[in-house]
């Protein structure tokens, strides 16, 4: 079945640190791939997202490209900021409109 | 503001009580869905309604249910409720052509 992997959490980072959380995922097809973010007290929001293998999402500094090789989408940031602590979630969307969400990275970052 | 607004915020509510979770969307899409979030678990998909039809519904318990009166507003029907229920319940919409759902801030739902 089509599933998401992520690195466990929680995930701690003093401000300026580059970042990275892993995601890998199991799928038939060709899913589309999302990066969402929840600030505490929050709902999800759309971070980034990919559509096809090689696709480069990117928003607010953040990255992740759509690697079919390896089934990984990695976010990445070069310089994380004390604003960036929330909890990211990996997601993927098959053909069959269903959204999938991997299990949240939560991330810490210090002064 | 996020485009899609979810009321009450919080909710306490006794096992025998009665409460509806609402969920309001002004962006024009077509598909609406429930989420639990529970602490230290994945994302649950509860229910998936697609133009006001329920197309998916996760084995959930006849306690909660479901109401998409138009492709704006959705509802959550609570009943006899039990504190296991106590979570996040969050809204979500889309367009069924693209991927991306805009969620709600959720309700905090809390039985006792």
């Amino acid at each position: 079945g089509n599933s998401v992997t992520q690195m466990e959490g929680p995930v701690t980072l003093s401000e300026e640190a580059f970042l990275t959380i892993n995601c890998t995922y199991t799928a038939t097809g060709y899913p589309s791939l999302f990066w969402y973010v929840q600030y505490p007290g929050e709902g999800l929001q759309l971070l980034l997202k990919a559509t096809k293998a090689d696709d480069k999402g990117s928003n607010k500094g953040f990255e992740a490209t759509y690697r079919k090789e390896t089934t990984s989408f990695h976010l990445e940031k070069g310089s994380v900021q004390v604003s960036d602590s929330a909890v990211y979630f990996c997601a993927l969307k098959t053909s069959y409109d269903k959204v999938i969400f991997g299990p949240g990275t939560s991330l810490s970052v210090i002064p | 503001e996020t485009g899609v607004t979810q009321t009450p915020r919080h909710l306490v509510m006794g096992m025998t009580n009665k409460k509806s979770l609402k969920c309001e969307q002004h962006l024009g899409h077509n598909a609406m869905y429930w989420y639990k979030q529970s602490a230290k678990k994945p994302l649950e998909l509860m229910f998936v309604y697609s133009l006001e039809e329920r197309v998916e519904n996760n084995s959930v318990p006849s306690r909660f249910s479901p109401e998409c009166p138009n492709s704006s507003h959705l509802f959550l029907h609570l009943h006899t409720l039990q504190p296991e229920d106590s979570a996040l319940y969050l809204c979500a919409s889309s367009q069924r052509t693209d991927g991306g759902y805009t969620f709600g801030s959720g309700t905090r739902l809390t039985v006792v």
